[in-house]
């Protein structure tokens, strides 16, 4: 069965860094594109990125653009976003999310909450 | 960047009522657009890909529709489970894109 579970949310300072990962099961890692999605308290979903199934391309939201790398290990079934220079305005749950060019995005993690707060 | 326009934001219906929710692309998506429910506290759940494509295990009351730039996610009669916020996300293009939200309450 599928399985993706982030980690690595929490309590940040505005300006710190985090690094949250999505290790994956269940399902063929190295074969798929991956993405991380966000959403806001009370807010709506938010692209985040996206690395391809290779690792050789990856693409940002213009929010998070220079920030954030996502990143990934095929031969441990991991998916990572590195988050620089938080702001308050990245607080959220986190989402990773396994996708194909035909379908998008196939199915999702529980997430994993980041707080940006001095 | 294309932008996702999804409407209405928010509508109360009653158990049994037919409910349509429109996702209008700024520019064309083919079918490259899917709808996603989601409830609070839990991640979203897929219902529809490729514009009109049932997820396994989705029941059938569900049905999207539509291509280029004007999608529609139908649910033929309304159940007490499917009061829930719902997403249409365009795939064609990156950057991805989400709508809105339009969440379903119970009137």
């Amino acid at each position: 069965q599928e399985q993706m579970v982030e980690s690595g949310g929490g309590v940040v300072q505005p300006g710190r860094s985090l690094r949250l990962s999505c290790a994956a099961s269940g399902f063929t890692f190295s074969s798929y594109g991956m993405h991380w999605v966000r959403q806001a308290p009370g807010k709506g979903l938010e692209w985040v990125a996206v690395i391809w199934y290779d690792g050789t391309k990856t693409y940002y939201g213009d929010s998070v653009k220079g920030r954030f790398t996502i990143s990934r290990d095929n031969s441990k079934n991991t998916l990572n976003l590195q988050m620089n220079s938080l702001r308050v305005e990245d607080t959220g749950v986190y989402y990773c999310a396994k996708y194909s060019s035909a379908s998008g995005l196939e199915s999702w993690g529980q997430g994993t909450l980041v707080t940006v707060s001095s | 960047d294309i932008q996702m326009t999804q409407s209405p934001s928010s509508l109360s219906a009653s158990v049994g009522d037919r409910v349509t929710i429109t996702c209008r692309a700024s520019q064309g998506i083919r079918n490259g657009l899917g709808w996603y429910q989601q409830k609070p506290g839990k991640a979203p759940k897929r219902l529809i890909y490729a514009a009109s494509t049932l997820q396994s295990g989705v029941p059938s009351r569900f049905s999207g529709s539509g291509s280029g730039t004007e999608f529609t996610l139908t649910i033929s009669s309304l159940q007490s489970e499917d009061f829930a916020t719902y997403y249409c996300l365009q795939y064609n293009t990156y950057p991805l894109a989400f709508g809105g939200g339009t969440k379903v309450e119970i009137k």
